[in-house]
């Protein structure tokens, strides 16, 4: 069974402090490893996808980078509108199309 | 504009009734699906179809029902057989190429309450 685990549940960052977002997991062959972000009361917007170990992935201030083992989203110098709940999800062998989430963490930006 | 709509936004629902939520996509893909959203967990995989008229049960489909007559179109009945509907619902699509380059994209979501 394919399992993702998010840290932290919760993270309260000042407007340019840079932080990490994990995201752990154990899948049975990846597929494919993919990053949200959802903001209050909306669908979840896709940001990236990563296929093996060592990829890394740019958008504006978020990077995702890939281990065996984990994901991280590195956020740079963020600002208020950064602010949203970042989900994480898995593909394996197992589901030829289906995605394993985790629960989220949810990341405040303050001004 | 390609998207994935879902109606309505809101809806209420009285205990022992069944109500139906829409979810149509436009964007030519070939598989859909239904997660349920509760507050601190993750996306529950309800139900998803690959095909027209072809669908597979997800983690938590018991109370549920779908249908998939048409390409574009995927809609969720919540029977009065889910004894804990209240929830956040939300319908994704994606293309089957493969087994890469699937990534699913989501609607904008459909809150039910029972009241």
């Amino acid at each position: 069974e394919d399992q993702v685990t998010q840290s932290p549940e919760a993270l309260r960052l000042q407007e340019g402090e840079s932080s990490s977002l994990n995201c752990s997991y154990t899948v049975s062959g990846l597929r494919g490893l993919f990053w949200y972000r959802q903001d209050p009361g909306k669908g979840p917007e896709f940001l990236f996808t990563l296929y093996s170990a060592g990829e890394e992935k740019e958008k504006e201030r978020l990077k995702a980078t890939l281990t065996k083992k984990e994901s991280f989203l590195h956020i740079t110098a963020p600002k208020p509108e950064d602010s949203a709940t970042y989900l994480c999800a898995v593909r394996g062998n197992s589901g030829y199309s289906t995605l394993t989430f985790g629960k989220g963490t949810m990341l405040l930006v303050s001004p | 504009d390609g998207g994935i709509t879902q109606s309505p936004k809101y809806l209420f629902r009285k205990e022992g009734q069944n109500v139906t939520l829409s979810c149509e996509q436009n964007l030519n893909h070939d598989a859909m699906y239904w997660y349920r959203q509760d507050p601190g967990q993750g996306l529950r995989l309800i139900y998803y179809s690959q095909i027209v008229n072809d669908f597979q049960k997800g983690d938590i489909a018991e109370g549920y029902s779908v249908s998939r007559e048409k390409k574009e179109s995927f809609p969720l009945t919540v029977t009065s057989a889910q004894k804990n509907p209240t929830a956040f619902y939300l319908c994704a699509s994606s293309i089957l190429a493969g087994p890469d380059h699937n990534e699913q994209f989501f609607g904008p979501g459909t809150r039910l309450t029972v009241l």
